[in-house]
């Protein structure tokens, strides 16, 4: 099946600092990513649509300059937490949709940030 | 707006038993409903799907049958086993989504089952 992976699996970093996390789809392309976060106990939040080649479309109370992404190719996608703060951490988790497909998502492994 | 409710967890049932995880839904329109599971240390992976009302979804000996009339999607299992132990989230797309953009999926807060050996 169609792989997505994620990198870094798990980062700490310090307040102020920036993190960069990549979301990669392995064996297919990707017109459409999507990013979400994780809080403990409860369900996947979408964050943001990443589009292939366009600005991301963000949801309602997310920070798109806080929470900067870019889908510069049709396999890659990026999730940069600018100046990150401790309510920050968090799993981040990527999904891809195949293109041409009837709605499946292909998810990453999560990424793990710890901000201290 | 859509929302997915699924039955808390966490569930902790004898390995043979039969499982029954709930979920119910609102959404406008015909969305397509899913079931993902997360194994311990690994990302989320489609289990089963439907995508029309009375569609049933089946994958490892799981079962599910989109429901409109009661906007259920209630996952079961005759015969779990320990492997099985996982979260479960329920999930639906938005009907006028077709994969090529606009928003993702919905999901319920996940139910963690516990299998006993």
């Amino acid at each position: 099946g169609a792989v997505v992976s994620q990198h870094p699996s798990w980062v700490i970093c310090k307040s102020g600092t920036s993190v960069k996390i990549e979301c990669r789809s392995l064996d297919f392309q990707a017109t459409t990513m999507f990013w979400y976060r994780q809080f403990p106990k409860q369900s996947l939040m979408l964050m943001a649509t990443s589009n292939e080649g366009s600005k991301a479309t963000y949801e309602q109370g997310v920070e798109k300059d806080k929470f900067l992404i870019n889908h510069a190719s049709l396999t890659l996608s990026t999730l940069t937490v600018t100046s990150a703060h401790p309510e920050d951490s968090s799993f981040y988790i990527c999904s891809a949709v195949l293109v041409a497909s009837t709605g499946e998502l292909f998810f990453g492994e999560g990424s793990r940030l710890t901000v201290l | 707006g859509n929302s997915v409710t699924q039955m808390e967890g966490p569930v902790t049932l004898s390995e043979e038993a039969f499982l029954t995880i709930n979920c119910t839904y609102t959404a406008t329109g015909y969305p397509s409903l899913f079931w993902y599971v997360q194994y311990p240390g690994e990302g989320l992976q489609l289990l089963l799907k439907a995508t029309k009302a009375d569609d049933k979804g089946s994958n490892k000996g799981f079962e599910a049958t989109y429901r409109k009339e009661t906007t259920s999607f209630h996952l079961e299992k005759g015969s779990v086993q320990v492997s099985d132990s996982a979260v479960y989230f329920c999930a639906l797309s938005d009907p006028g989504w077709s994969g090529g953009g606009a928003d993702g999926l919905t999901f319920g807060k996940g139910t963690h089952l516990i299998i006993q050996p």
